[in-house]
């Protein structure tokens, strides 16, 4: 099993740009989360699905989307991008009645 | 905001010596994980305990629980160089498995 796969492990855009990264697993998990994490800080949860086709919103949303149109698949948009969304994402997801998150390798994003 | 306060923020020791980190937290719980993360990379799950236990052990892991001061400790004997990582506690914040909220981080650093 590959696990959590994210890609691209880097990106750089410019300001109003939009982009998806994108997170697939192959474990079979019904949750899946995105989260973000700055220099020096612990993770902060931006969405969330609990299935597909169920998404929503975490504790920073703002200036991102999600869908969940298979259970393998819970791409996050970047509508414009900004400079306060400079960050590394990380994916994760979790089930079977677990309560471990497995976690992708992370995106390094630079909004410039 | 985040649920969990992690203390010290930052943490040097000497091979062999043991390495205490501890989290605390604001609302109620279910469980309680600890996660690693080394550098650059995504968190790896390390233990979990849960609201109605009081101690667990994993190896040369040690975590306790005290929901009466909303706390928790993180106990690494006999450390070794492959420590060297950051430390997060995360809870579920009496949500679910899908919605973790993490702490800052202890980074500790083991000098060989």
């Amino acid at each position: 099993n590959a696990g959590v796969t994210q890609t691209p492990k880097f990106q750089v855009l410019k300001t109003g740009q939009s982009m998806t990264l994108q997170c697939a697993q192959d474990m079979n998990h019904e949750y899946m989360s995105w989260y973000r994490q700055d220099p020096g800080m612990g993770l902060r949860l931006i969405h969330y699905s609990v299935g597909a086709g169920i998404t929503d919103q975490g504790e920073v949303p703002n200036g991102y989307n999600v869908s969940r149109s298979t259970t393998e698949d819970f791409p996050l948009r970047l509508l414009s991008a900004a400079p306060s969304q400079t960050s590394v994402y990380f994916c994760a997801s979790t089930g079977g009645g677990s309560y471990e998150q497995y976690f992708g390798p992370g995106t390094r994003l630079t909004v410039t | 905001s985040q649920q969990g306060e992690e203390d010290p923020q930052a943490l040097s020791i000497q091979e062999g010596e043991n390495a205490t980190m501890n989290c605390s937290y604001k609302t109620s719980i279910n469980n309680l994980q600890w996660y690693r993360q080394n550098s650059g990379r995504g968190l790896v799950h390390l233990i979990l305990i849960r609201s109605n236990e009081r101690e667990k052990h994993s190896g040369r892991l040690r975590v306790t629980l005290d929901t009466s001061k909303k706390s928790s400790s993180l106990l690494i004997t006999a450390s070794r160089a492959a420590d060297t990582a950051s430390y997060f506690c995360a809870t579920d914040a009496g949500w679910g498995a899908q919605k973790l909220v993490f702490g800052q981080g202890t980074r500790l650093t083991i000098n060989p």
